[in-house]
């Protein structure tokens, strides 16, 4: 099964407005990581921000904050006032327990092309 | 300052050849990582250290040896390159003392098996 589900394999966003990437998760950890990564044309990977499954609020950096819903296992990526470098693809991760090794486990990913 | 550098960027090669992909950080991170990006873009775990001491090695053929002779270095070595191995080869690095133990990640290594 999906650990990882991304349901919006593309989308379109004007400039300046707001977008709201999908991400839904499976565990049965109590103690996991959310991390949303972006992956521009140029192809690095380039980390945006990190929810910890016991953190009560939710993440924000700069533009980025992360709708983190942990009964509905869901986390989110909203991106205020979108510029044009943000078309990008962007990926949801997780990482469960040290057990697990500090993995990632990724999403299919969702691109992202900001219209001016 | 570049934190997680990789050579080659580019790597154009014959199916059977053995190839080395290198990976360096200078973060002080004590966990580096491999991880494939296929042609549909899904990335994958392959290999994890932490200390030098290998403690993820997923479902990968043992045509690929990972080794990392300090904390700062790990590299992949693969034997009998074979078609299916064209990827894009990623390293990344973490750190216990970091609270989300977010992991940096190089540039890639594009691999192309001809």
């Amino acid at each position: 099964a999906q650990k990882i589900t991304q349901t919006q394999p593309g989308m379109f966003v004007q400039e300046k407005e707001a977008v709201t990437l999908d991400c839904t998760y499976d565990t049965s950890d109590q103690s996991y990581g959310l991390f949303w990564y972006k992956q521009p044309s140029s192809g690095e990977m380039i980390f945006l921000i990190y929810q910890g499954s016991y953190d009560e609020q939710n993440a924000t950096e700069g533009r980025y904050s992360l709708n983190f819903q942990k009964a509905r296992k869901s986390a989110n990526l909203v991106i205020s006032a979108s510029q044009l470098g943000d078309s990008a693809m962007y990926f949801c991760a997780m990482r469960e327990g040290w057990a697990a090794g500090n993995k990632l486990t990724f999403g299919g990913g969702t691109r992202v092309l900001v219209k001016p | 300052d570049t934190a997680v550098s990789q050579t080659p960027k580019y790597l154009v090669t014959q199916m059977g050849n053995d190839k080395s992909i290198k990976c360096e950080q200078n973060l002080g991170h004590d966990t580096m990582y491999w991880y494939k990006q296929d042609s549909k873009k899904f990335l994958k775990i392959m290999f994890s250290y932490n200390n030098k001491e290998l403690i993820i090695n997923e479902t990968v053929p043992n045509r690929f040896s990972p080794k990392s002779p300090d904390k700062a270095h790990l590299n992949l070595h693969i034997n009998s390159l074979e078609l299916g191995d064209s990827a894009v080869y990623f390293c990344a690095s973490s750190t216990r003392t970091s609270g989300g133990y977010e992991q940096y990640f190089g540039p890639g290594t594009r691999l192309t098996v001809t």
